[in-house]
């Protein structure tokens, strides 16, 4: 069972550099979303999605976007990376109900230089 | 803005001791879920509470849901080293479905 796929896994970048990060589910889930671990601040909200060819931002979006072409799949950008965007980033998919269980990835882990 | 207050942020204990942590808002929650994370993977579910006074049991972890709905513990008896990990509360809003999660709190269990 696959669930929920990132890549890649690990990333150095250069300040400025730009990157894609994917994540692919395989639930057939409606919502998917993007967070962000730092230390001592649990996971803070990028971007999600509802559906299909939807997207919303979260609590921290400035830096980065996000695109949603298919169901499965939800892209996060970072256009012009910055130091302050070295995280953990961890997406995850839950079906359409109110609090439903997310499903999380593997996290992504980036460093920018 | 809607925070989940979660102490203690470290806790370091010997085996066999117990242990409780809390998640504490201002805010009202339609329902909480605790989410358990070790390194190097995301975090997994491990139990949601919806009902204010809901007590769920899990082997010998226990969960109680505040009566106000605002509030939540997590109570392990007799930690085992396998309970080692960060562990996560979130809280879900009438709001598509985001979650509001805690600092988390990083539990280490010594042999």
């Amino acid at each position: 069972n696959a669930g929920v796929t990132q890549t890649p896994k690990f990333r150095v970048l250069k300040t400025g550099q730009s990157m894609t990060l994917l994540c692919a589910q395989d639930m057939n889930h409606e919502y998917m979303y993007w967070y962000r671990q730092d230390p001592g601040m649990g996971l803070r909200l990028i971007h999600y999605s509802v559906g299909e060819g939807t997207t919303a931002k979260g609590e921290v979006p400035d830096g980065y976007n996000v695109s949603r072409l298919k169901k499965q799949n939800f892209l996060l950008g970072l256009e012009s990376a910055a130091p302050s965007q070295t995280s953990v980033y961890f997406c995850a998919s839950s079906y359409v109900r109110l609090g439903g269980i997310q499903y999380f990835g593997a996290g992504t882990r980036l460093s920018v230089l | 803005t809607q925070l989940l207050e979660q102490s203690p942020q470290f806790l370091s204990i010997q085996e066999g001791e117990n242990l409780t942590v809390y998640c504490n808002s201002s805010s009202v929650f339609s329902s909480l879920q605790w989410y358990r994370q070790e390194p190097g993977e995301g975090p997994v579910l491990l139990v949601t509470v919806v009902t204010g006074g809901e007590v769920k049991k899990l082997k010998r972890l226990t969960f109680q849901f505040g009566d106000a709905r605002k509030d939540s513990s997590l109570h392990i008896t007799a930690a085992q080293p396998g309970d080692t990990g960060l562990y996560l509360c979130a809280g879900a809003n009438n709001q598509g479905g985001k979650l509001i999660f805690g600092q988390g709190t990083e539990l280490s269990v010594k042999p």
